[in-house]
C-alpha cells in the first residue's frame, strides 16, 4: 500500500489542462525531492519531471510540475490523445528509507 | 545513448528464487554519478520499488521486500542483477531495472530513475 495518494483517474478534452495530485507526508513529499513518470499502455515508465519542477531534455513544456507542503502537483496543459497514459508520482521517504511511488493516475482524453 | 535491457526467466516456481540481470549500454555502471535500480508492477497495478546499488557494491532494500532481495552489480559485464528468493503469485510481475539519479541538494533527497528499461513479466507459477 502506497505511502502516496494520487486520484485514480481525470479526464478532459483535447487542448485542455489537468491536474494530477500526489498527496503525502513530512517523511516524503514535505522534505523530499519529488518526480513523475508517464507510462504509456504497454511501455516502461518515462521521466517527465525532477526535482519537483524540472523537465529532463526533450519533455514539453506543457509538463510541469510544482510542490506545496505535503503534495505535489502535476500540469498537463494543451491536452493531446498521446497523452493517455497513467502517471506516477515518486519520491524519498526518509522514516521508510525507500522510494516510494504513488498510486497511480490514468488521464483520459475525452 | 545509455541503454538498459533486463534478461532473465519468465516463470519461476513458487518457493524458488527469481533471478534477473540488467545490462546496460551506452554508458558505463561504473559511473560515480548514478546509483542502478529495480522497480516492479504486478499486472494492472503501480509501481514498487525494489532496491538500488552502487558500482560499489553498496545497496539499500525496500523494507518489505528486504530479506528476500540481493542485488549484486559486475561492473565487467555492465551488468547488476536481481535475485528474490522463496517467491509466491504476489512476485508475479513486469520487473524494470532503471539508471538511479541522485541529486546533491542543500536540504531533502532527491533521487530519481531515467532512463528505464523495457521491462520484463515474471510469472510464478507452478
Amino acid at each position: 500500500q502506497s505511502v502516496l495518494t494520487q486520484p485514480p483517474s481525470v479526464s478532459a478534452a483535447p487542448g485542455q489542462k489537468v491536474t494530477i495530485s500526489c498527496s503525502g507526508s513530512s517523511s516524503n513529499i514535505g522534505n523530499n525531492y519529488v518526480s513523475w513518470y508517464q507510462q504509456l499502455p504497454g511501455t516502461a515508465p518515462k521521466l517527465l519531471i525532477y526535482d519537483n519542477n524540472k523537465r529532463p531534455s526533450g519533455i514539453p513544456d506543457r509538463f510541469s510540475g510544482s510542490k506545496s507542503g505535503t503534495s505535489a502537483t502535476l500540469g498537463i496543459t494543451g491536452l493531446q490523445t498521446g497523452d493517455e497514459a497513467d502517471y506516477y508520482c515518486g519520491t524519498w521517504d526518509s522514516s521508510l528509507r525507500g522510494y516510494v511511488f504513488g498510486t497511480g493516475t490514468k488521464v483520459t482524453v475525452l | 545513448q545509455l541503454q538498459l535491457q533486463e534478461s532473465g526467466p519468465g516463470l519461476v516456481k513458487p518457493s524458488e528464487t527469481l533471478s534477473l540481470t540488467c545490462t546496460v549500454s551506452g554508458g558505463s555502471i561504473s559511473s560515480s554519478s548514478y546509483y542502478w535500480g529495480w522497480i516492479r508492477q504486478p499486472p494492472g497495478k503501480g509501481l514498487e520499488w525494489i532496491g538500488s546499488i552502487y558500482y560499489s557494491g553498496s545497496t539499500y532494500y525496500n523494507p518489505s521486500l528486504k530479506s528476500r532481495v540481493t542485488i549484486s552489480v559486475d561492473t565487467s559485464k555492465n551488468q547488476f542483477s536481481l535475485k528474490l528468493s522463496s517467491v509466491t503469485a504476489a512476485d508475479t510481475a513486469v520487473y524494470y531495472c532503471a539508471r538511479q539519479v541522485q541529486g546533491v541538494r542543500g536540504s531533502g533527497t532527491s533521487r530519481w530513475f531515467d532512463p528505464w528499461g523495457q521491462g520484463t513479466l515474471v510469472t510464478v507459477s507452478s
